[in-house]
């Protein structure tokens, strides 16, 4: 089946630096939608991305959908405390309604 | 707020026992998802349903049961537990024509 690789798996950064993460995968892929989860609690979306090249930005998180469509990337620009959490991708397929979900970047920071 | 909720929040049950999750939502949205979160394997889903009285299996639906006689309704059931089925269960929405899900605030079930 389809399968996402996000990474890094985790990373631990200070407050103020700014972060990246990726998803790759060997499908096509229409959408992809990245989402945070914070503890307890379910993922809430952030960007949602549906064209090939799009470069989308929602407050200091800035999303691309590759060109190949087999990948995306997620910036967070001048981390603060509340950016803590997992971030994960997920991608759909065309005429598809099930999501692919990558195995989430759990994100730490330093005060 | 996308109008979904989970009911119970925790739970803890017992090997072999029958237990049901339920979702609702306030809204009308077509379709609605069950996933499952475990430590190494992300979100995966169980189940989902088009509309009412559509289903369809996900990665992973062995040991569930789901129906859906109301559209604002999807319960998932767990007809004899076990403790493979510890985890962490999201119930999500889509609007037909859409791409976009919505996950509600997760229950967390315990089988001892």
């Amino acid at each position: 089946g389809q399968q996402l690789n996000q990474s890094p798996q985790s990373m631990f950064i200070q407050e103020g630096e700014d972060v990246s993460m990726n998803c790759t995968s060997s499908s096509i892929f229409n959408t992809w939608l990245w989402y945070k989860q914070d503890p307890g609690e379910g993922p809430v979306l952030l960007i949602a991305l549906y064209k090939a090249g799009e470069l989308t930005s929602n407050g200091r998180l800035t999303a691309q959908f590759g060109i190949t469509r087999k990948d995306s990337f997620l910036n967070i620009s001048a981390s603060i405390p509340s950016d803590v959490g997992i971030y994960f991708c997920a991608g759909l397929v065309q005429g598809a309604q099930k999501l692919v979900f990558g195995q989430g970047t759990r994100l730490t920071i330093n005060p | 707020d996308a109008g979904i909720t989970q009911s119970p929040r925790y739970k803890i049950t017992e090997t072999g026992r029958q237990v049901t999750l339920m979702c609702h939502q306030t809204w009308s949205h077509s379709y609605m998802f069950w996933y499952r979160q475990d430590l190494g394997h992300g979100l995966r889903l169980i189940y989902y349903s088009a509309a009412a009285d559509i289903t369809d299996k996900g990665e992973v639906p062995d040991g569930y049961v789901v129906s859906r006689s109301k559209t604002e309704n999807f319960p998932l059931t767990l007809e004899s537990a076990t403790r493979s089925q510890t985890s962490v269960y999201f119930c999500a929405i889509k609007t037909s024509g859409t791409d976009t899900q919505y996950f509600g605030p997760g229950t967390r079930l315990t089988v001892l």
